[in-house]
Protein backbone atom coordinates (compact mmCIF):
# COMPACT_ATOMS: atom_id res chain seq x y z
CA UNK A 1 0.00 0.00 0.00
CA UNK A 2 1.40 3.35 -0.66
CA UNK A 3 1.92 5.70 2.17
CA UNK A 4 -0.15 8.62 0.31
CA UNK A 5 -2.47 7.46 -2.39
CA UNK A 6 -4.55 10.59 -4.07
CA UNK A 7 -7.41 10.03 -6.53
CA UNK A 8 -5.95 9.58 -9.81
CA UNK A 9 -7.12 11.98 -11.84
CA UNK A 10 -6.90 14.01 -14.13
CA UNK A 11 -10.06 16.11 -13.12
CA UNK A 12 -11.42 18.27 -15.77
CA UNK A 13 -13.85 21.70 -14.67
CA UNK A 14 -15.93 24.39 -16.10
CA UNK A 15 -15.21 27.43 -14.22
CA UNK A 16 -17.34 27.93 -11.23
CA UNK A 17 -17.57 24.55 -10.33
CA UNK A 18 -16.96 22.40 -7.19
CA UNK A 19 -14.42 20.30 -7.06
CA UNK A 20 -13.22 17.58 -4.45
CA UNK A 21 -9.80 15.63 -3.95
CA UNK A 22 -9.69 13.14 -1.70
CA UNK A 23 -6.06 11.41 -0.26
CA UNK A 24 -5.60 8.41 2.39
CA UNK A 25 -2.05 7.90 4.51
CA UNK A 26 -1.36 4.69 6.40
CA UNK A 27 1.16 5.68 8.44
CA UNK A 28 -1.25 6.42 11.61
CA UNK A 29 0.95 8.10 13.85
CA UNK A 30 1.74 10.84 11.24
CA UNK A 31 1.72 13.90 12.77
CA UNK A 32 0.86 16.80 10.21
CA UNK A 33 -0.65 17.48 6.55
CA UNK A 34 -0.79 19.55 3.69
CA UNK A 35 -1.29 20.59 -0.10
CA UNK A 36 0.72 21.37 -1.99
CA UNK A 37 -0.04 23.06 -5.77
CA UNK A 38 2.51 22.26 -8.72
CA UNK A 39 2.52 24.36 -11.90
CA UNK A 40 3.09 22.48 -15.15
CA UNK A 41 7.20 21.88 -15.32
CA UNK A 42 7.47 24.23 -11.77
CA UNK A 43 8.57 23.57 -8.12
CA UNK A 44 5.79 22.52 -5.65
CA UNK A 45 4.28 25.29 -3.40
CA UNK A 46 2.41 25.07 0.00
CA UNK A 47 -1.40 25.68 -0.89
CA UNK A 48 -2.36 25.27 2.90
CA UNK A 49 -1.90 23.08 6.01
CA UNK A 50 -4.96 20.84 7.02
CA UNK A 51 -5.95 20.73 10.45
CA UNK A 52 -7.97 18.29 12.70
CA UNK A 53 -10.51 21.05 13.24
CA UNK A 54 -10.84 22.03 9.31
CA UNK A 55 -9.40 25.59 7.82
CA UNK A 56 -10.75 27.35 5.15
CA UNK A 57 -8.54 30.08 3.06
CA UNK A 58 -11.08 32.17 0.79
CA UNK A 59 -12.50 29.55 -2.19
CA UNK A 60 -10.57 26.46 -0.06
CA UNK A 61 -11.15 24.10 2.66
CA UNK A 62 -8.98 21.42 3.82
CA UNK A 63 -10.41 18.68 6.19
CA UNK A 64 -8.54 15.86 8.17
CA UNK A 65 -9.91 12.76 9.26
CA UNK A 66 -7.46 10.97 11.45
CA UNK A 67 -9.61 8.10 12.46
CA UNK A 68 -10.09 7.30 8.64
CA UNK A 69 -6.53 8.48 8.14
CA UNK A 70 -8.53 10.87 5.33
CA UNK A 71 -7.52 13.84 4.03
CA UNK A 72 -9.97 16.11 1.27
CA UNK A 73 -9.50 19.72 -0.38
CA UNK A 74 -13.00 21.05 -1.87
CA UNK A 75 -12.12 24.24 -4.35
CA UNK A 76 -15.23 26.37 -4.98
CA UNK A 77 -15.89 28.29 -7.51
CA UNK A 78 -13.20 27.28 -9.75
CA UNK A 79 -11.12 29.63 -11.64
CA UNK A 80 -9.02 28.89 -14.35
CA UNK A 81 -6.12 29.80 -12.49
CA UNK A 82 -6.71 26.97 -10.07
CA UNK A 83 -5.44 24.56 -13.02
CA UNK A 84 -2.48 23.00 -11.57
CA UNK A 85 -1.17 19.24 -10.13
CA UNK A 86 -2.53 19.28 -6.34
CA UNK A 87 -0.29 16.95 -3.98
CA UNK A 88 -1.40 15.76 -1.25
CA UNK A 89 1.90 15.68 1.63
CA UNK A 90 1.98 14.10 4.80
CA UNK A 91 4.64 14.77 7.88
CA UNK A 92 5.48 11.81 9.44
CA UNK A 93 7.69 13.33 12.01
CA UNK A 94 6.93 16.44 14.27
CA UNK A 95 10.28 18.02 13.04
CA UNK A 96 9.33 19.04 9.52
CA UNK A 97 11.68 16.77 7.93
CA UNK A 98 10.17 13.89 6.40
CA UNK A 99 7.49 14.36 4.14
CA UNK A 100 5.66 12.11 2.19
CA UNK A 101 4.16 13.04 -1.47
CA UNK A 102 1.38 11.47 -3.06
CA UNK A 103 1.49 11.45 -6.72
CA UNK A 104 -0.83 14.28 -7.43
CA UNK A 105 -4.04 14.89 -8.69
CA UNK A 106 -4.17 16.96 -12.28
CA UNK A 107 -7.52 19.57 -12.34
CA UNK A 108 -7.83 21.77 -15.36
CA UNK A 109 -10.16 24.17 -15.03
CA UNK A 110 -12.12 25.25 -18.67
CA UNK A 111 -13.66 28.19 -19.77
CA UNK B 1 15.61 37.15 -0.65
CA UNK B 2 16.23 35.25 -3.38
CA UNK B 3 14.88 32.07 -2.05
CA UNK B 4 16.13 28.71 -3.23
CA UNK B 5 18.33 28.71 -6.18
CA UNK B 6 19.69 25.67 -7.91
CA UNK B 7 21.96 25.53 -10.96
CA UNK B 8 21.90 24.14 -13.71
CA UNK B 9 18.40 24.60 -15.05
CA UNK B 10 18.82 21.74 -17.74
CA UNK B 11 21.34 19.06 -18.05
CA UNK B 12 22.36 16.26 -20.77
CA UNK B 13 25.28 13.78 -19.19
CA UNK B 14 26.11 10.58 -20.81
CA UNK B 15 26.25 7.54 -19.11
CA UNK B 16 29.23 7.08 -17.05
CA UNK B 17 29.62 11.02 -16.36
CA UNK B 18 29.67 12.72 -12.79
CA UNK B 19 27.97 16.41 -12.10
CA UNK B 20 27.00 17.95 -9.36
CA UNK B 21 23.51 19.95 -8.64
CA UNK B 22 24.11 22.89 -6.82
CA UNK B 23 21.53 24.49 -4.30
CA UNK B 24 21.40 27.35 -2.60
CA UNK B 25 19.63 28.82 -0.26
CA UNK B 26 19.59 32.35 1.34
CA UNK B 27 16.92 31.92 4.15
CA UNK B 28 19.25 30.62 6.98
CA UNK B 29 17.12 27.44 6.98
CA UNK B 30 18.29 24.14 8.91
CA UNK B 31 16.74 22.03 6.93
CA UNK B 32 17.33 21.11 3.58
CA UNK B 33 16.31 18.17 1.18
CA UNK B 34 16.81 17.28 -2.36
CA UNK B 35 13.74 15.02 -4.09
CA UNK B 36 13.70 13.77 -7.82
CA UNK B 37 10.63 13.68 -9.79
CA UNK B 38 9.93 11.41 -12.56
CA UNK B 39 7.09 11.98 -14.85
CA UNK B 40 3.50 11.90 -13.58
CA UNK B 41 4.63 10.83 -10.33
CA UNK B 42 5.66 12.34 -6.78
CA UNK B 43 8.29 13.85 -5.54
CA UNK B 44 10.72 10.97 -4.09
CA UNK B 45 13.66 11.73 -0.83
CA UNK B 46 16.84 11.53 -2.10
CA UNK B 47 18.50 12.90 1.04
CA UNK B 48 18.15 15.73 3.31
CA UNK B 49 20.26 17.93 6.48
CA UNK B 50 19.36 19.15 9.88
CA UNK B 51 21.66 21.15 9.64
CA UNK B 52 25.50 22.29 8.32
CA UNK B 53 27.74 18.88 9.04
CA UNK B 54 24.57 16.84 9.10
CA UNK B 55 23.25 14.48 6.11
CA UNK B 56 20.94 11.80 6.16
CA UNK B 57 19.03 8.95 3.51
CA UNK B 58 15.70 9.31 2.51
CA UNK B 59 13.79 6.96 0.27
CA UNK B 60 16.76 6.88 -3.00
CA UNK B 61 19.62 7.48 -1.77
CA UNK B 62 21.32 5.10 -4.61
CA UNK B 63 23.51 6.43 -6.71
CA UNK B 64 23.84 9.54 -5.10
CA UNK B 65 26.22 12.27 -2.66
CA UNK B 66 25.50 15.21 -0.77
CA UNK B 67 27.15 17.51 1.80
CA UNK B 68 26.52 20.16 4.04
CA UNK B 69 29.38 22.61 4.76
CA UNK B 70 27.44 25.29 5.43
CA UNK B 71 24.41 26.36 6.19
CA UNK B 72 23.68 27.70 2.83
CA UNK B 73 24.59 25.38 0.33
CA UNK B 74 23.96 21.80 -0.06
CA UNK B 75 24.91 20.05 -3.08
CA UNK B 76 24.16 16.89 -4.61
CA UNK B 77 26.89 14.37 -6.80
CA UNK B 78 25.94 12.23 -9.21
CA UNK B 79 28.92 9.93 -9.66
CA UNK B 80 28.04 7.68 -12.47
CA UNK B 81 24.80 9.05 -14.36
CA UNK B 82 22.50 6.27 -15.41
CA UNK B 83 19.94 6.53 -17.55
CA UNK B 84 17.05 5.57 -14.99
CA UNK B 85 18.36 8.94 -12.83
CA UNK B 86 17.12 11.11 -15.99
CA UNK B 87 13.84 13.03 -13.81
CA UNK B 88 13.61 16.57 -12.31
CA UNK B 89 15.29 17.20 -9.20
CA UNK B 90 14.49 19.82 -6.45
CA UNK B 91 15.92 21.22 -3.80
CA UNK B 92 13.93 22.92 -0.80
CA UNK B 93 14.83 24.05 2.60
CA UNK B 94 12.53 24.71 5.50
CA UNK B 95 12.46 26.49 9.20
CA UNK B 96 9.72 24.45 10.52
CA UNK B 97 7.05 22.70 8.70
CA UNK B 98 6.47 24.73 5.56
CA UNK B 99 9.25 23.75 2.67
CA UNK B 100 10.01 26.01 -0.07
CA UNK B 101 11.36 24.87 -3.24
CA UNK B 102 13.94 25.98 -6.18
CA UNK B 103 12.29 25.94 -9.53
CA UNK B 104 14.42 22.52 -10.13
CA UNK B 105 17.43 20.75 -12.39
CA UNK B 106 16.40 18.71 -15.91
CA UNK B 107 18.65 15.90 -16.13
CA UNK B 108 18.57 13.78 -19.30
CA UNK B 109 21.13 10.55 -18.86
CA UNK B 110 21.86 9.28 -22.32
Amino acid sequence: RKEVEQDPGPFNVPEGATVAFNCTYSNSASQSFFWYRQDCRKEPKLLMSVYSSGNEDGRFTAQLNRASQYISLLIRDSKLSDSATYLCVVDQETSGSRLTFGEGTQLTVNP
Amino acid sequence: NAGVTQTPKFRILKIGQSMTLQCTQDMNHNYMYWYRQDPGMGLKLIYYSVGAGITDKGEVPNGYNVSRSTTEDFPLRLELAAPSQTSVYFCASSYFETQYFGPGTRLLVL
